[in-house]
């Protein structure tokens, strides 16, 4: 069963413009990951944020946390066309420290 | 550094044919996971395994078996395809116990098999 939900399914910019990504859960976690895969590729970890922090940043990259609704956002700021790809959310939670549950995805599509 | 390693990347099999997907990492990682990616399904977990001689059935392991003979080394078997074993497949590994909670995972670049 799916413990992280994205949404929106699909998403569609300009270059320029800021794209952001959400992520529902269910289950109480240890830490919220966030991935990238562009077209044919594996994934990319992106990001990682632990249940006791409510904001990171990586560069372009800025994820919020908020345990008691259960969700994440991922926002992208100033897209680019090589940001084209499929961003998916994995939970790991307190049963198992090893094993992550990942999202269904948005696809994110930056126009030039 | 080549990471993670998936061979092959593209194979068609014909129903009931037998194969093995081998995943190779270079990182000394404890933990290794095969999951499968279908269409509108993101990903599930069919097996992982945490250390040499190790094996444990994830979310979606019926019609596979796995082996982990060697550390670096996780083989993904396939005993008798079935067209809904159609798939890309993807090997992952992440660093062992007392590196802290669910580690971020490496993955590979995927095995694209199709069964007829």
């Amino acid at each position: 069963s799916q413990q992280g939900e994205e949404d929106p399914q699909a998403l569609s910019i300009q270059e320029g413009e800021n794209a952001t990504m959400n992520c529902s859960y269910k289950t109480s976690i240890n830490n919220l990951q966030w991935y990238r895969q562009n077209s044919g590729r594996g994934l990319v970890h992106l990001i990682l944020i632990r249940s006791n922090e409510r904001e990171k940043h990586s560069g372009r990259l800025r994820v919020t946390l908020d345990t008691s609704k259960k969700s994440s956002s991922l926002l992208i700021t100033a897209s680019r066309a090589a940001d084209t790809a499929s961003y998916f959310c994995a939970t790991g939670s307190g049963g198992s420290n090893y094993k992550l549950t990942f999202g269904k995805g948005t696809l994110l599509t930056v126009n030039p | 550094n080549a990471g993670v390693t998936q061979t092959p990347k593209f194979r068609v099999l014909k129903t009931g044919q037998s194969m093995t997907l081998l995943c190779a990492q270079d990182m000394n990682h404890e933990y290794m996971y095969w999951y499968r990616q279908d269409p509108g399904m993101g990903l599930r977990l069919i097996h992982y395994s945490v250390g040499e001689g190790t094996t444990a059935k994830g979310e979606v392991p019926d019609g596979y078996n796995v082996s982990r003979l060697k550390k670096q080394n996780f083989l993904l078997g396939l005993e008798s395809a079935a067209p809904s074993q159609t798939s890309v497949y993807f090997c992952a590994s992440t660093r062992g116990p007392g590196t802290g909670d669910n580690q971020p995972q490496h993955f590979g670049d995927g095995t694209r098999l199709s069964i007829l």
